[in-house]
Order: C-alpha cells, then sequence, then structure tokens
C-alpha cells in the first residue's frame, strides 16, 4: 500500500524558516518524480515545485522561486521542502504527491495527508 | 501561464447526475486530469487522460473534453461525493502543472 506521511508544519514567524519531510512507503521511490502541492485558507490548490526521479531536475512555481528548496534522499525514500523567507501568504497545508508514471508525467496519484504551515507573528 | 476557469460550485440531489465544468483556451488540445478533495482529507485522482478512472473510482465517474470545455459527470450522486473537484493540465509553455480554481459539489 502506497503511504506517504508529510511532517515538519507549524507556526513560523515571517521571514523564518521551515522545512517539511515526506516519507513515502509502498513503493520504489527512485522510480517516480515526486511534487508538492499547497492549498491556503480558502483557496484552491496551487502546484509549489517538482522532482525528479533521481533529483536532477527541479522546478517552482514563480511565487516560491528562489525561496523554497526541494531535494530527495532516495536512500531514505524521503522528500523535502525547505522553506525560507515565509511570508504570511505561504500559509497552507503542503501536501506531498507521487507521481502517476516514471517519467514525470505530472499526473499525482497518491497524495499525503497533508502538513499544516501557518506564517504569523 | 495556462488558466483554468471552474464554477465555485454546483449543486445536485442525490441519484442525479453532476456536470463540473473546467474551462480553458483549446483545452480540447490537452490531457485534462480531475481530482477529489473532501476536507481534512488527502486529495484523490478520479480520472486522468481525460477519461481514465484509477483502480477503486467508481464507474460512476467519467470525462469528457473538447473545444474550450472539459467536463467532470459523476451519475447518480451519492451523498458521499460532496467535496471540492478540481481540474488539472500541463502548461507546456512554462512546463508546469496548472490547477483550477476548485468546484464545490454539494448533494442536496
Amino acid at each position: 500500500e502506497v503511504q506517504l506521511l508529510e511532517s515538519g508544519g507549524g507556526l513560523v514567524q515571517p521571514g523564518g524558516s521551515l522545512r517539511l519531510s515526506c516519507a513515502a512507503s509502498g513503493f520504489t521511490f527512485n522510480s517516480y518524480a515526486m511534487t508538492w502541492v499547497r492549498r491556503a485558507p480558502g483557496k484552491g490548490l496551487e502546484w509549489v515545485s517538482s522532482i525528479s526521479r533521481n533529483g536532477g531536475k527541479s522546478s517552482y512555481a514563480d511565487s516560491v522561486r528562489g525561496r523554497f528548496t526541494i531535494s530527495r534522499d532516495n536512500t531514505k525514500n524521503t522528500l523535502f521542502l525547505q522553506m525560507d523567507s515565509l511570508r504570511a501568504e505561504d500559509t497552507a497545508f503542503y501536501y506531498c504527491a507521487k507521481d502517476l508514471g516514471g517519467g514525470g508525467s505530472l499526473i499525482f496519484d497518491y497524495w499525503g495527508q497533508g502538513a499544516l504551515v501557518t506564517v504569523s507573528s | 501561464s495556462y488558466v483554468l476557469t471552474q464554477p465555485p460550485s454546483v449543486s445536485v440531489a442525490p441519484g442525479e447526475t453532476a456536470r463540473v465544468p473546467c474551462g480553458g483556451d483549446n483545452i480540447g488540445s490537452k490531457s485534462v486530469h480531475w481530482y477529489q478533495h473532501r476536507p481534512g482529507q488527502a486529495p484523490v485522482l478520479v480520472i486522468y487522460y481525460r477519461s481514465d478512472r484509477p483502480s477503486g473510482i467508481p464507474e460512476r465517474f467519467s470525462g469528457s473534453n473538447s473545444g474550450n470545455t472539459a467536463t467532470l459527470t459523476i451519475s447518480r450522486v451519492e451523498a458521499g461525493d460532496e467535496a471540492d473537484y478540481y481540474c488539472q493540465v500541463w502548461d507546456s509553455t512554462h512546463d508546469h502543472p496548472v490547477f483550477g480554481g476548485g468546484t464545490k459539489l454539494t448533494v442536496l
């Protein structure tokens, strides 16, 4: 059974940093691209960042580029999102999602339950 | 960035058919995927590549796509179908996925 479990969320002041983790199990982690998607209160789903199977290629939404860094540790089946210079508008549930296909189809067939990040003073 | 437009809400009585539209410029030329998101739960892929269903998704869920509108159709709607539904495509110009704004399906 595929499982994705996010951790690392919490309350942080504007300008602060947080690191989210997503522990994956039930599939061959290094065979699939992975993605972070967020949902702010009262808003819809927003793509944040994606990373290729081997970590060699990553992409970011304009709203987070230069502040967030996606990475993965294939030896530990874990996806990360380092979030720096956080802003109030980054407040959201952050979901990690598995790619449907091995080549980076950008279709997300499994999702975690989400980690809440609150940016407030 | 490619824009997907969804109505904020759709309401339907139990047993009826719900249709959730997703508008985009020449969206009929793109592969459209649909997600169901209930509050407090993980989002679920319900339709991909226009009309394919992942295992475990009932046949009541189907998709279509033509011209400037893609549509998620849910037949014989049940109370458990109440959720937010999102369409998604790949923006080939900017090489990243794009989600619609979401439609809240209310079962009356």
